[in-house]
Order: C-alpha cells, then structure tokens, then sequence
C-alpha cells in the first residue's frame, strides 16, 4: 500500500497568520492517464471528512481561496493563507493513484 | 443537495454480521462510483471498498477482503455493505461516500459499528 506521511502531526496557529501541511507518499502519485489523484480533507471536530482540494490544487465547491494545494510527483502541500477560527480541525491527505487509496495520518489544526 | 444517510451500525460480537445500508439522494445514483471509508475512534480514515456505477466491479482493502461484500441497488439508490467474521479491530464509524476524481467528495455522516463481547 502507498504509504502517505504529513508533517507536522500537529499545528498550532495563531488567528490570521499563515499555516502550510506538508504530505509526501512512498511512490509517485502520476496516474497512466496523466493525472495526480492527490486529494485533501477537514474534519472539524464532530463532523464528517469534507474535501477540500482534489487533482492536487482544484478546490471543491464553496471551499474558501484562502485554501490553495500544490505540488507533483510525492511531495504535497497544504496552505491557508490566514487562518480562521473555523479552520480548526483534523487535516487529512488522500491518494487515489493506486488501489488501496490511503490517508495520511492526519494533521491537527489548533489556534495559538 | 447530496445527501447520503447511513444505517445498520450498532454493537455486535466477535464472528457476528451486521450489514450497513446507505440511502442516497439529491444525484444519480446509478452515474458514480460509492464506496465506503471507516474511521475507528480517535483515528485517522481507511477506505474499504469501492464499487463500480453498475456493480460490476468491486474492490477491498486487504484486511476485510473475504469477509466484507459491497453491492448496491440503483432502482433503489441504495448502498450495502455486508460484513462477516466481524474482529474487535473492525470498531469504527463507517461512512458511505460518493466518488468523484477518484476520491471522496461526498461523505454521509457515519454508522458506528462496534465489535465487543
């Protein structure tokens, strides 16, 4: 299985401020037709998983600018510009190249 | 509006069954691929299973492989998961998800199945 690692395991921000997760998998995530299916995930606390980028870097539906994802290859990131009190939560990235799809472990997003 | 609703958890004995169902609404079912992904508490998420639009294929993560069917209904836009030989370590909330981009993108709010004598 592709093994997925963010870093860091847990993030504390202070409101406003910049905050970047980093995920790297253990194989590339370039798939036969050309596509990275390298996927980001917030679950706040209580709630259900709710994806924010897919491909990489297109962010879905009424997920704010303030959250953009990069990367190629097996190295990936995370970033919000400023951070807001609603961003706290669990950070989780997702590969969907190769079966099983797998997760980070997940990183904790907390304010200062 | 998507709109997924899971049942079926509840607390069972080891080597027990228990089947989830997952009832979906506010798309067309029978256009997407749905899986299921499991949180078990405190941790972090694992998929499943994966099944095709038309149910003709089906795919599992290792460790539920023979224990574990995925199937669905599209006359009934529902989702099913069957498990068997049911372990301790099979404890978590299990979420029915709509694929799209070979990812996750839509998530119900979760059964939770707990495997306890």
């Amino acid at each position: 299985d592709v093994v997925m690692t963010q870093s860091p395991l847990s993030l504390p921000v202070t409101l406003g401020q910049p905050a970047s997760i980093s995920c790297r998998s253990g194989q590339s995530l370039v798939n036969s037709d050309g596509n990275t299916y390298l996927n980001w995930f917030q679950q706040r606390p209580g709630q259900s998983p709710r994806r924010l980028i897919y491909k990489v870097a297109n962010r879905d539906s009424g997920v704010p600018d303030r959250f953009s994802g990069s990367g190629s290859g097996t190295d990936f990131t995370l970033e919000i510009s400023r951070v807001e009190a609603e961003d706290v939560g669990v950070y989780y990235c997702m590969q969907g190249t190769h079966w099983p799809w797998t997760f980070g472990q997940g990183t904790k997003v907390e304010i200062k | 509006e998507v709109q997924l609703v899971e049942s079926g958890g509840g607390l069972v004995q080891p080597g027990g069954s228990l089947r989830l169902s997952c009832a979906a609404s506010g798309f067309t079912f029978s256009d997407y691929w749905m899986s299921w992904v499991r949180q078990a508490p405190g941790k972090g998420l694992q998929w499943v299973a994966l099944i095709k639009e038309d149910g003709s294929n089906e795919y599992y993560v290792d460790s539920v492989k023979g224990r574990f069917t995925v199937s669905r209904d599209n006359a009934k836009n529902s989702l099913y998961l069957k498990m068997n030989s049911l372990r301790a370590e099979d404890t978590a909330v299990y979420y029915c998800v709509r694929e799209s981009s070979r990812s996750a993108a839509s998530w119900g709010q979760g059964t939770l199945v707990t495997v306890s004598s």
